[in-house]
């Protein structure tokens, strides 16, 4: 099984609402990441994961709080979002170890819309 | 993470060879040069990677130059199917602190004609 699901496939939520993304492997792979795209543009990192702990933060506001629960599930708890966090979430997983042969497997994301 | 730049668009049509390049002329000695694909509303899929030799897999062709400043990525017979954003992707080497990293630039925009 080479698949990464993504749960829900669309959200919409208002600013005030608290919402989860999940995202699922059963590839064994113990590096989970979260990327964000917005329209037209390339996805961009946000968090990484590596044997359930969070080893990259790449400056995500607080209203972001990802958790790994256990190696094969990752969840994005959403809260007080603004408008313009409306977008694509990525997640995605591989090997650990930060070697750059891994190949990251990516989920089909969720499309959020804040309003 | 060194840079790449890849043309914005370009065109093809259906069962012909296209040759999608990359320049990345800030490469260092243990870069190396992924690419990733991004079909119509889907998650980023990876296509090939590489070093310094040219490399060959079910999907596409891959050939780099000898001074490794530019790659080209070669779908042998593209299909509709091959219609998507292509990125050129460099991953430094392990224990650096671009740590499982996936920058990914532009991309090309490649549309495939029947």
């Amino acid at each position: 099984d080479t698949e990464v699901t993504q749960t829900p496939k669309h959200l919409v939520m208002g600013m005030t609402n608290k919402k989860s993304l999940k995202c699922e492997q059963h590839m064994g792979h113990r590096a989970m990441y979260w990327y964000k795209q917005k329209a037209k543009k390339p996805p961009e990192l946000m968090f990484v994961y590596s044997y359930e702990k969070l080893s990259i933060n790449e400056s995500v506001p607080s209203r972001f709080s990802p958790e790994c629960p256990n190696s094969s599930l990752l969840n994005l708890h959403l809260h007080a979002l603004q408008p313009e966090d409306s977008a694509l979430y990525l997640c995605a997983s591989s090997q650990a170890g930060g070697h750059p042969i891994n190949e990251q497997f990516f989920g089909p994301g969720t499309r959020l819309t804040v309003l | 993470d060194a840079k790449t730049t890849q043309p914005n668009s370009m065109e093809s049509n259906e069962e012909e060879p296209v040759h999608l390049p990359c320049n990345h002329s800030t490469i260092s000695g243990t870069d190396y040069i992924h690419w990733y694909r991004q079909l119509p509303s889907q998650g980023p899929e990876y296509v090939i990677h590489g070093l310094t030799s040219n490399v060959n897999n079910r999907m596409a062709s891959l050939a780099i130059a000898e001074d490794r400043k530019s790659s080209t990525l070669i779908l042998h017979r593209a299909t509709l199917r091959d219609a998507a954003v292509y990125y050129c992707i460099l991953r430094g080497g392990a224990g650096g602190t671009s740590y499982g990293k996936l920058t990914f630039g532009q991309g090309t925009i490649l549309t495939v004609h029947p």
